[in-house]
């Protein structure tokens, strides 16, 4: 079936506007993750679902960010009133159940101007 | 103290040779560990699953040590494809996975 897709794939927004992105995981996926990574850096986890149970939202760096999963689909994170050092790429990744390999998406390139 | 760490390298070897990478992890509950390769503006990719008993994959080799708490990555033979940076990762049946910063790696002809 389809790997995780992510919309959108580039988004250029001004300082202080709000910005969302989407995550559609791979179907079935109980899982899903949300990282980010700025340019020539690794892997920042920043909040994970499992299922029905509580995220983990410990990766998050401030009250600006937030993150919604529907039930085992789709997935939102919104960045409020964005800064310039919230550009970077978000990735975007699922597994069938927590420990599983995690498939990721393409990323959403983010540039706060 | 991060939760996993890589040696950022980078590492510059001749094409043929081989090299190999440490990857430490600090939480002693972790029981799944992956090797991940990232070409550049791409998404890391699954390159191996890390078996308790050690695993091989053609060129590719990995190795976990629970004791020491380090997973290790050996590449035979490297060829210039291999230029791409390396992630570790580990987490456990209940959290997430945690990534290192990734290493670097170079292959010159």
């Amino acid at each position: 079936g389809a790997g995780v897709s992510q919309s959108p794939s580039n988004k250029v927004t001004e300082k202080g506007k709000d910005v969302e992105l989407r995550c559609d995981p791979i179907s079935g996926h109980t899982a899903l993750y949300w990282y980010r990574q700025r340019l020539g850096q690794g892997l920042e986890f920043l909040i994970y679902f499992q299922g029905n149970s509580a995220p983990d939202k410990s990766g998050l760096p401030s009250d600006r960010f937030s993150a919604e999963r529907t039930g085992e689909s789709v997935s939102t994170l919104t960045i409020q009133r964005t800064q310039q050092e919230d550009s970077a790429v978000y990735l975007c990744a699922s597994s069938s159940q927590t420990g599983n390999t995690i498939y990721f998406g393409e990323g959403s390139w983010l540039t706060v101007v | 103290r991060k939760e996993v760490e890589q040696d950022p390298g980078p590492f510059n070897v001749p094409e043929g040779a081989t090299v190999a990478f440490n990857c430490t992890y600090s939480n002693s509950a972790s029981q799944s560990f992956f090797w991940y390769r990232q070409d550049c503006r791409k998404e890391p990719k699954l390159l191996m699953s890390v078996y308790s008993s050690g695993n091989e994959d053609g060129r590719f080799t990995a190795q976990l040590n629970r004791a020491s708490q380090y997973i290790s990555l050996l590449i035979r033979d490297s060829k210039l494809s291999d230029s791409a940076t390396y992630l570790c990762g580990g987490g456990s049946s209940a959290s997430k996975i945690i990534f290192g910063s990734g290493t670097r790696l170079s292959i010159r002809p």
